[in-house]
């Protein structure tokens, strides 16, 4: 399968603080991407689906001022969680497809983000 | 896009075959469904996805009812690295607008030695 790539994969910052994180794909052209979220012994939860050239759509809930999303090519997407408090420590997951006939999601490895 | 209903966990031993079933009674006629996996802290892995016909690849079959009110994820020779979360996941072709994986509580195989 097509590989997605995630940097960092593990990141820890003060509360107060913006991180960013890149999703990259690495061998085709990724015209969408998702970003999820997950906490301890729960599911993912889809936040944004990012189309390239155009803004995020967010999902209910999800503060679009506080996780910020770009999608500015067609192999990367970043997501940066803007002003972090503990509460935003999670493992963040994106995935890739694209517009081929091969539309299968192909996720990353994930970035666990720690906020103290 | 249709939920699923899957059972929390399930065990089965190494070497057998494991199966894992899904419901989906609300599916409409053209969603897919879906199946991946979650080894603990990485990222989700494909593993198959079908319309209507049962299917089959190198990692598992699928197999739908007639009426696509359920499904089964059929593992054929389970090894300990098949350990994980299984999602069952219905939706929508995937387009610009459409096709978002939406996430259940998913199934936890336990392998057993």
């Amino acid at each position: 399968g097509a590989v997605v790539s995630q940097h960092p994969s593990r990141v820890i910052c003060k509360s107060g603080t913006s991180v960013k994180i890149e999703c990259r794909s690495l061998d085709f052209q990724a015209t969408t991407m998702f970003w999820y979220r997950q906490f301890p012994k729960q599911s993912l939860m889809l936040m944004a689906t990012s189309n390239e050239g155009s803004k995020a759509t967010y999902e209910q809930g999800v503060e679009k001022d506080k996780f910020l999303i770009n999608h500015a090519s067609l192999t990367l997407s970043t997501l940066t969680v803007t002003s972090a408090h503990p509460e935003d420590s999670s493992f963040y997951i994106c995935s890739a497809t694209s517009s081929g006939t091969a539309r299968e999601q192909y996720f990353g490895p994930g970035t666990r983000l720690t906020v103290t | 896009d249709a939920k699923t209903t899957q059972p929390p966990s399930m065990d089965c031993a190494e070497g057998r075959a494991a199966n894992l079933p899904c419901n989906h009674s609300t599916i409409s006629g053209n969603e897919y469904v879906y199946w991946y996996r979650q080894i603990h802290s990485q990222g989700p892995q494909y593993i198959i996805h079908g319309l209507k016909n049962n299917e089959t690849n190198e990692m598992a079959s699928l197999i739908i009812t007639e009426d696509r009110k359920s499904s089964t994820l059929i593992l054929p020779h389970a090894t300990l690295r098949d350990t994980a979360v299984y999602y069952c996941i219905v939706r929508l072709p995937l387009n610009r607008n459409t096709g978002k994986l939406i996430f259940g509580q998913g199934t936890t195989l336990q392998v057993k030695p």
